[in-house]
């Protein structure tokens, strides 16, 4: 297995135009993240999903915001009408079911809004 | 307050020698600890991972997490230039993990 890989790795966008990245996680973990991180800042929970449920959404995630996962498998982040603020790197991560939560994180997508 | 607060530097060490990086925390539900290590626009990468208080050991780097003071910290010994990086300090108390802002670390040859 090659771990979590996204795609694309970089995407240059205009205000308002919208945009969809994808995640293939490791294929034996159920658990699934979504992150953004700003410059010089950790990354920020956005979402989680559990095989194909998305379980948890955090109030970062507006309404502009959707994230699906079809099948329990790969994932995908949309974001309509994008925005300078929206900006960021985004992050994969995915983890076995269990106690542990040992995230694995992908290499992300950085985001440019112009 | 932050849930974690983390100090972002940057560090600044000559090779060899022994860093000192350390997370305090607010939430007494948080049960795991992370470490995670990040170059500059790559994906963050595990570097440890702890449960209880106590030392875990991996190689040149030991995680310390002490429960009752809400502190955890990660030695690197024998500091090389390749450790140059931001490492993060990252906890969970259920599926949602929340991350320090991470310390820059540079090692000069």
């Amino acid at each position: 297995d090659t771990g979590v890989s996204q795609d694309p790795r970089h995407k240059i966008t205009k205000r308002g135009q919208n945009v969809t990245f994808r995640c293939d996680p490791i294929s034996e973990h159920n658990r699934l993240y979504w992150y953004r991180q700003t410059l010089g800042q950790g990354p920020e929970f956005l979402t989680y999903f559990q095989n194909e449920a998305q379980l948890e959404k955090s109030r970062l995630l507006s309404d502009r915001f959707s994230a699906e996962r079809p099948k329990g498998s790969f994932s995908t982040l949309e974001i309509q009408r994008t925005e300078q603020g929206d900006s960021a790197m985004y992050l994969c991560a995915s983890s076995s079911s269990g106690s542990t939560n040992e995230q694995y994180f992908g290499p992300g997508t950085r985001l440019t809004v112009t | 307050q932050k849930e974690v607060e983390q100090d972002p530097g940057p560090l600044s060490v000559p090779e060899g020698a022994i860093v000192s990086l350390n997370c305090t925390y607010s939430n007494s539900a948080f049960q795991y600890f992370m470490w995670y290590r990040q170059y500059s626009r790559k994906g963050p990468e595990l570097l440890m991972y702890t449960y209880s208080s106590g030392n875990k050991e991996d190689g040149r780097f030991t995680a310390q997490v002490d429960k009752s003071s809400k502190y955890i910290s990660l030695f690197i010994r024998d500091s090389q230039p390749s450790d140059s990086a931001t490492y993060l300090c990252a906890m969970t108390g259920g599926f949602k993990t929340i991350f320090g802002a991470g310390t820059r670390l540079f090692v000069k040859a």
